[in-house]
């Protein structure tokens, strides 16, 4: 069964700051991997994936992750904080043809100081 | 296209009511999952389908039941309500793996559920 790890549940970072939120993933087969955000009182929104190929991606609003397979690790980053940022961040991992379904962390709380 | 949409939005029962949360979606998507979010635990998986008339347990199903009736439809049960059901539910769906890589699973915007 795969599982993910989130370290921190509270992060917070000034305004302009480079924002780094940690996610490790256990998994015996080579896993999908996720990011998602829920900001408050809202639905959770996809902000990027790893699948297949490419092991830096690209997401929504500046945000971006890169697979380390020999880490074990999906770290989410964006080069400098904006107020808009702040939200709950949840890394999820899924396995190829198990039906999409998603093991989610605990999730990451990322307050923007001004 | 209004996605994916819960009813209700906020619910107060007593323990040992019933009570049914319904999740639709217009994007004719063959997947849906019901989630409960609980603080410092994330979302959890209680049941999901893969389409019309099939239903599956995820990882915490024990007091719950659903039904996959119509394909955009998804329904969740709560027989006899208990205060450990009190939550967040999510209700999310995505297209059938079989022809890409991965399908994004999108979310509804929730039911918050209190049991006295």
């Amino acid at each position: 069964a795969q599982s993910v790890t989130q370290l921190g549940s509270h992060v917070s970072v000034s305004e302009g700051a480079l924002v780094l939120l940690r996610c490790n993933y256990s998994s015996s087969v080579p896993p999908y991997l996720f990011w998602y955000v829920q900001y408050p009182n809202q639905g959770l929104q996809l902000l990027l994936k790893y699948t297949t190929g490419a092991t830096l991606v690209k997401g929504i609003n500046g945000f971006e992750a890169e697979f380390k397979k020999s880490e074990t690790s999906f770290h989410l980053t964006k080069p400098s904080a904006h107020m808009s940022d702040a939200a709950e961040y949840f890394c999820a991992v899924s396995v190829p043809f198990g039906n999409e379904k998603l093991t989610f962390g605990t999730g990451t709380r990322l307050t923007i100081i001004p | 296209n209004a996605g994916v949409t819960q009813t209700p939005k906020f619910r107060v029962l007593k323990t040992g009511q019933s009570m049914t949360l319904l999740c639709a979606q217009d994007m004719n998507h063959e997947y849906m999952y019901w989630y409960r979010q609980d603080p410092g635990m994330g979302l959890r998986l209680i049941h999901y389908s893969v389409g019309e008339g099939t239903t599956a347990k995820g990882e915490v199903p024990d007091g719950y039941n659903v039904s996959r009736l119509k394909k955009q439809n998804f329904l969740l049960g709560l027989e006899s309500a208990a205060p450990s059901q009190t939550s967040v539910y999510f209700c999310a769906s995505s297209a059938s793996g079989r022809a890409v890589v991965y399908n994004e699973q999108f979310f509804g915007p929730g039911t918050r559920l209190t049991v006295l």
